[in-house]
C-alpha cells in the first residue's frame, strides 16, 4: 500500500544553518504531497503542497520539489531560525479506496541561537 | 482563516468512564476527521466522516466511535476509556469531495490522560 518515510529525528541545527529532512514515498498512481508543520502546543498547520511532478512548492522559506523518478519531496530552508524549532510531517495523498491522507511519523527540529 | 476548536486541550479521565471529545469548525467543510498522535508513531486516523451522519473506520477506531450530527461538530466518543487510551488527540477538516487532495485544518489538540 501507499507510505511515507521520513528521516528519524530530532535534527539539531545552528540558527542560519541549511536544513534538509528527506521524505520519500511509495505510491500507486500520483499522489499530491505535503508538508505539515506543528509548533509546540498546537496542531498540524500545512507548510507547503505539491500537486504533480516537478511542482516546487514554497512558504515561509521553506521548498520542496515532487521528484517523481526518485518518489521523493524533501524539505529545504536555506538559513533556519530559533522560531522553526517544530515537528514537520511529510504527507501523500490516497487516491485509492480509502481516499485519504498518509502522515509520515514527523521529525523533530531543534534550533541553536 | 478556518478554525477548527477542540473542547478541551487537556482532560484526565479514569478507567471505564464514557470519554467525550468535541470538535467544531467554523467553514462549512464536508470532511472532519479524529487522529491520534503518540510519540514514534505519528498520526493515526481513528475514523473520518465526509457527511453529516456519516462516518467510517480509518486505522485502529477499536475502542473508539464518532458522532455527526451537524456539520461543523465532530465528536470522538471513548465507550470505555483504557490506560492505553492516553495520548494526543487531533481533531482536522478539509474542504471538497475528494478528501486526498485537500489539505487538512487542524485543531490545537487534546492531552487525555487516563488513569
Amino acid at each position: 500500500g501507499n507510505s511515507v518515510t521520513q528521516m528519524e529525528g530530532p535534527v539539531t541545527l545552528s540558527e542560519e544553518a541549511f536544513l534538509t529532512i528527506n521524505c520519500t514515498y511509495t505510491a500507486t498512481g500520483y499522489p499530491s504531497l505535503f508538508w505539515y508543520v506543528q509548533y509546540p502546543g498546537e496542531g498540524l498547520q500545512l507548510l507547503l503542497k505539491a500537486t504533480k511532478a516537478d511542482d516546487k512548492g514554497s512558504n515561509k522559506g521553506f521548498e520542496a520539489t515532487y521528484r517523481k523518478e526518485t518518489t521523493s519531496f524533501h524539505l529545504e530552508k536555506g538559513s533556519v531560525q530559533v522560531s522553526d524549532s517544530a515537528v514537520y510531517f511529510c504527507a501523500l495523498s490516497d487516491r485509492g479506496k480509502d481516499d485519504k491522507i498518509i502522515f509520515g511519523k514527523g521529525t523533530r527540529l531543534h534550533i541553536l541561537p | 482563516d478556518v478554525k477548527v476548536t477542540q473542547s478541551s486541550r487537556y482532560l484526565v479521565k479514569r478507567t471505564g468512564e464514557k470519554v467525550f471529545l468535541e470538535c467544531v469548525q467554523d467553514m462549512d467543510h464536508e470532511n472532519m476527521f479524529w487522529y491520534r498522535q503518540d510519540p514514534g508513531l505519528g498520526l493515526r486516523l481513528i475514523y473520518f466522516s465526509y457527511d453529516v451522519k456519516m462516518k467510517e473506520k480509518g486505522d485502529i477506531p477499536e475502542g473508539y466511535s464518532v458522532s455527526r450530527e451537524k456539520k461543523e461538530r465532530f465528536s470522538l466518543i471513548l465507550e470505555s476509556a483504557s490506560t492505553n487510551q492516553t495520548s494526543m488527540y487531533l481533531c482536522a477538516s478539509s474542504s471538497g469531495r475528494t478528501i486526498s487532495n485537500q489539505p487538512q485544518h487542524f485543531g490545537d489538540g487534546t492531552r487525555l490522560s487516563i488513569l
